[in-house]
């Protein structure tokens, strides 16, 4: 049974700081890995996509990696911005979600 | 950008009733599913759904729910008769494959048992 584990599970930071979010997974076999952000009491945005054939993906200040052998994925964002305080998700496809990280950036 | 619809946002029904709730997923995607997530819980895989059947099923999707896309356009989950553990909120989402392309989810149905 494939289990995902996000660390940290909460993390605050002070508007600017570059930030990397890590997730872990048991089975390697997967199709792809997708971040998502959830605003509290929101749906899930996704943010990212790896397809498993794939290293990284990078969308304006956010990049992803994807190591299938060690079975990690980071999440690194640049400059960060009050308007990141969210939680942050991993996914893999087949559908399991990681615990979830909650950022807090202060201003 | 086409976005996954979910309806009601917010529905309140009494222990035993039964709810259905709705989606609509992106018009030319072939694969759905719905997910759910209990307050300061992590998001769970209920039902995958393709070609008007269920693919893949989690063990939270007992008897008590069912799944349907009773037209060219929404897809539904019914649960026959709530319990209070059933409040969550529940996701709908769609993909144009399996696996090889992301998945774009709803806002979500927060569904209150009381």
């Amino acid at each position: 049974k494939q289990e995902v584990t996000q660390i940290p599970a909460a993390l605050s930071v002070p508007e600017g700081e570059n930030l990397v979010l890590n997730c872990s997974f048991t089975d390697s076999a997967i199709y792809n890995l997708q971040w998502f952000r959830q605003d509290p009491g929101k749906g899930l945005t996704s943010l990212l996509l790896i397809q498993s054939s794939q290293r990284e993906q990078t969308s304006g200040r956010l990049n992803a990696s994807l190591d299938k052998s060690s079975g990690r994925s980071t999440l690194y964002i640049a400059a960060s911005q009050p308007g990141d305080s969210a939680t942050y998700l991993c996914a893999l496809m087949k559908v399991t979600f990681g615990t979830g990280t909650k950022l807090q950036v202060i201003p | 950008e086409p976005e996954v619809t979910q309806t009601p946002s917010h529905q309140v029904t009494q222990m035993g009733q039964e709810v259905i709730l709705r989606c609509v997923p992106i018009s030319n995607h072939l694969y759905f599913y719905w997910y759910r997530q209990i307050l300061g819980q992590k998001v769970e895989f209920l039902v995958s759904f393709y070609n008007n059947e269920i693919s893949e099923k989690s063990e939270i999707f007992d008897d008590q729910f069912s799944v349907e896309r009773p037209d060219g356009s929404n897809f539904t989950l019914k649960i026959r008769s709530t319990k209070l553990e059933d409040s969550a909120m529940y996701f709908c989402a769609s993909s144009e494959s399996k696996g090889a392309v992301g998945y774009t989810f709803g806002s979500g149905t927060r569904l209150t048992v009381v």
